[in-house]
């Protein structure tokens, strides 16, 4: 069985520009899950997508947005890009909201 | 809102020597507790959990973690760490399950010869 997979594994870009993000989850899972991990903060919760909806989102700006298809594929999609959105961000997908989060490898976004 | 502390960003250890990792929480209710796990260059993997009964939980690659709530701890613990164990484990509570999942900062493991 194939894990969740996120693309692309690196990314790069400039200020300003904007970034998207994929995630393919675990087959039959329903639940993605999008984190931001940011070099000395740890892991930051960013949205929940469920069903198609989203269903909840951290403290982050707006210029952060994601989708989920009928698949259950997601992206989370940076608008306006700054310095500070450097960070690891993984995907993690769920059978629903009531059973284990399963972890992709993450797409490492550099902002020069 | 919850919280979680790890006090200890960095901790280095002999391989076969015993291991404890430290995480305190904070949240008003009986909490979901969690550790995970993550290589260098991976994403996280669920070591164990504790969401009700016993309050010594049993986990994979040999990890227990003991609640305590009196403390507000949640310490992981494995008596012989290998080689292999070094990474970066974190501790997380959650308000209800595997939703609304609050990380801390993360503990780095080094384990030397």
């Amino acid at each position: 069985e194939a894990g969740v997979t996120q693309s692309p594994t690196h990314l790069i870009k400039t200020r300003g520009q904007q970034a998207t993000l994929r995630c393919s989850p675990i087959s039959g899972h329903t639940s993605v899950y999008w984190y931001q991990q940011a070099l000395g903060l740890g892991l930051q919760f960013l949205l929940w997508y469920d069903e198609g909806e989203e269903r909840n989102r951290g403290n982050f700006p707006p210029r952060f947005s994601g989708r989920q298809f009928p698949n259950y594929s997601s992206e989370l999609n940076v608008n306006a890009l700054e310095l500070e959105d450097s960070a690891l961000y993984l995907c993690a997908s769920s059978l629903d909201r009531d059973q284990p989060q399963h972890f992709g490898d993450g797409t490492r976004l550099s902002i020069l | 809102a919850q919280s979680v502390t790890q006090p200890d960003i960095h901790i280095t250890v002999s391989e076969g020597a015993s291991l404890e990792l430290r995480c305190n929480y904070s949240y008003g209710a009986t909490p979901y507790l969690f550790w995970y796990v993550q290589s260098p260059g991976q994403g996280l993997q669920l070591l164990l959990k504790y969401f009700s009964g016993d309050t010594l939980v049993q986990g994979i690659k040999g990890f227990e973690a003991e609640f305590k709530r009196s403390q507000s701890s949640f310490n992981l613990r494995k008596p012989s760490v290998h080689w292999s164990d070094a990474a970066e484990y974190f501790c997380a509570v959650g308000a209800g399950g595997y939703q609304k999942v609050t990380f801390g900062i993360g503990t780095k493991l080094q384990v030397i010869p």
